[in-house]
């Protein structure tokens, strides 16, 4: 069974630009949770989607958003980005209520 | 690789020793955990989970150890070699109403480092 993907793997921004990322779950799971990780943060939840409802959102601005398709696949959209921005976003998705299983995550840079 | 952490707390162990791993959590109400193992370049990967109604699950080579009364949570990994070097995270999760899954709240992480 293959695991999650997320395209791309790296992205390179400037500030103001706006990004669209991607994630294709596990064949079968129908919950996607997005995440994010910097170095001074640590991994912090930003939001879960679930038969294309945001069921969970966290504490993020609203230049975070996300979408889920009919398929299961997910898409975050950062809007107006910032230097902040700048860090490693998780994809992972499950089969509620059972683990979640990440990606290997977009290395996401704004300059 | 990418680094998934800076100045993490660092446990240091040699090859073949065990490994304890601690994690404080921060809410009551959380009624499922998670270890979780990041090496670098690589997404958390899943080690071993544990529900509220337990205090103790054993997996292969790896114990979870989890005391409700002082909100704590502990990794035991036994005898433990290089491929175990990585950051290791421990994750709570409280279930909102409606069946949803919620959102994995994650610790700080804990680097391993093990010696040959």
């Amino acid at each position: 069974k293959a695991g999650v993907t997320q395209t791309p793997r790296y992205l390179i921004k400037t500030r103001g630009q706006q990004v669209t990322l991607s994630c294709s779950p596990i064949s079968g799971h129908r919950s996607v949770s997005w995440y994010q990780q910097t170095p001074g943060q640590g991994l912090q939840f930003l939001f879960e989607y679930f038969s294309e409802t945001q069921r969970n959102k966290g504490n993020f601005p609203g230049r975070f958003s996300g979408r889920q398709f009919s398929n299961s696949r997910s898409e975050m959209n950062v809007s107006t980005l910032e230097l902040g921005d700048s860090a490693l976003y998780l994809c992972a998705s499950s089969l509620p209520p059972y683990e979640q299983y990440f990606g290997p995550g977009t290395r996401l840079t704004v300059t | 690789g990418e680094s998934v952490g800076l100045h993490l707390p660092t446990l240091s162990v040699q090859e073949g020793d065990n490994s304890i791993i601690n994690c404080a959590y921060s809410n009551s109400a959380s009624d499922y955990f998670i270890w979780y193992k990041q090496e670098s370049g690589k997404g958390p990967q899943f080690i071993i989970d544990i529900r509220s109604n337990m205090d103790k699950r054993q997996g292969q080579r790896v114990t979870v150890l989890l005391n409700k009364t002082v909100k704590h949570l502990s990794l035991q990994i036994a005898a433990t070699q290089p491929g175990d070097s990585a950051v290791y995270f421990c994750a709570e999760k409280a279930v909102n109403y409606g069946g949803s899954q919620g959102n994995l709240i994650f610790g700080k992480g804990t680097k391993l480092s093990v010696k040959p």
